[in-house]
């Protein structure tokens, strides 16, 4: 079993979308939770940290069930510009990051 | 914010060379930098935790004479892959963080690597 799971996708969806993404981890010590963003052919970039009171941050939301080891990540309104690969990353613990695989999000116009 | 550089950030190269890739950390000063190796289609993997001054951690699976990790400064650590064949093609990616910061790592822009 993989330590970080996450549908894949593509999720092709049109502007103005909502969309949501899931992600489930197998380590309960985990520490610290993200959701970064990867673009093609470039490093991942930090999209946002996820805490179990919920956080948003203007059109994304994001939230964590440690009883359930599950990360979700709401996009609300989507843009062309969300179109990119969003990575579930989980910290075990002195930095030590593990990454799902992704899921590809692709927003048509 | 906090940047980041890689060096080289492209390189083809025959089979049986070694690459060095270095990995700098410009405004601050890291004491711990990861490695990561991220092949088509998939996700990044870590590959080693270098620690300045200490000898680096490999995650299992990951040789360590293959992949030379020296962090001899707090700014600087590198990465050497050595006798390369096709198989090590792939984008590398190493990320540094702050001294005294915990909770959030440093990508580097990635580097990759193309063995013929």
């Amino acid at each position: 079993r993989k330590e970080v799971e996450q549908d894949p996708g593509p999720f092709n969806v049109p502007e103005g979308a909502t969309v949501a993404f899931n992600c489930t981890y197998s380590n309960s010590a985990s520490q610290s939770f993200f959701w970064y963003r990867q673009d093609c052919r470039k490093e991942p970039k930090l999209l946002m940290s996820v805490y179990s009171s919920g956080n948003e941050d203007g059109r994304f939301t994001a939230q964590l069930n440690r009883a359930s080891q599950y990360i979700s990540l709401l996009i609300r309104d989507s843009k062309l510009s969300d179109s990119a690969t969003y990575l579930c990353v989980v910290n075990q613990g002195g930095g030590k990051l593990i990454f799902g695989q992704g899921t590809t999000l692709q927003v048509k116009p | 914010g906090a940047v980041v550089s890689q060096h080289p950030s492209r390189v083809i190269c025959k089979s049986g060379t070694s690459v060095k890739i270095e990995c700098r950390s410009l405004d601050f000063q890291a004491t711990t930098m990861f490695w990561y190796r991220q092949f088509p289609k998939q996700s990044l993997m870590l590959m080693a935790t270098s620690n300045e001054g200490s000898k680096a951690t490999y995650e299992q699976g990951v040789e360590k004479d293959k992949f030379l990790i020296n962090h001899a400064s707090l700014t600087l650590s590198t990465l050497t892959v050595t006798s390369a064949h096709p198989e090590d093609s792939s984008f590398y990616i190493c990320s540094a963080m702050e001294r005294g910061v915990y909770n959030e790592q440093f990508f580097g822009p990635g580097t990759r690597l193309t063995v013929l």
